[in-house]
């Protein structure tokens, strides 16, 4: 069974920019999440899918992110602009109907 | 509040001898109890887990934890470390409204022979 799959790995911009990153679940997970994790830090939740639409987005700063999941499998999640304090890895996670998570290998994210 | 707590930002072991890695969590009911392990530049593996059932969880890699509710605690152990558990550690707590889990910060593991 192929694994949750997050591209790209690494990304540099420099602030104001703006980015893009990309989930692919594991097939037939029907939740999916998007978590921020700061050097040094546990991943924190920015938003939460339930198939194509969304559980919980209370953590997501919705003034420069936003995230969709199209047709309930893929998801985009975008920064714009970007600012300093967005350098982070950002980890998509997808659950299927064991409750347990299983995350990919993340995308690092560089702001200069 | 509901929270995480890993009391130990870096531990060092040597190799061959045993691990225990703390986690405490606050959580106003019977909690769901994950352990994960993170290496340099990958994402957050699943080690074990807890729902019900026998406090005592066995896990993949040779690891354990164990739920202690009088305590809050969901510790991980290990006999006998190896090189390559050197790695950063997350305890996380749930579930949350729609079955989010809050992680602790993490404890970053060395192992030196």
């Amino acid at each position: 069974e192929a694994g949750v799959a997050q591209s790209p790995r690494y990304k540099i911009i420099e602030k104001r920019q703006s980015v893009a990153f990309w989930c692919n679940p594991i097939s037939g997970h029907a939740t999916l999440y998007w978590y921020q994790q700061i050097l040094g830090q546990g991943p924190k939740l920015l938003i939460q899918f339930q198939n194509n639409g969304v559980v919980d987005d209370s953590q997501l700063p919705k003034d420069r992110f936003s995230a969709e999941r199209l047709k309930g499998v893929d998801s985009t999640l975008k920064i714009q602009p970007a600012k300093l304090e967005d350098s982070a890895v950002y980890l998509c996670a997808s659950e299927g109907k064991a409750d347990t998570q299983y995350f990919g290998p993340g995308t690092r994210l560089t702001v200069l | 509040a509901q929270s995480v707590t890993q009391p130990d930002i870096h531990i060092t072991v040597s190799e061959g001898a045993s691990l225990e890695l703390r986690c405490n969590y606050s959580y106003g009911a019977t909690p769901y109890l994950f352990w994960y392990v993170q290496s340099p530049g990958q994402g957050l593996q699943l080690l074990l887990k807890y729902f019900s059932g026998d406090t005592l969880v066995q896990g993949i890699k040779g690891f354990e934890a164990e739920f202690k509710r009088s305590q809050s605690s969901f510790n991980l152990r290990k006999p006998s470390v190896h090189w390559s558990d050197a790695a950063e550690y997350f305890c996380a707590v749930g579930p949350f409204y729609g079955n989010k889990l809050v992680f602790g910060a993490g404890t970053i593991l060395r192992v030196k022979s």
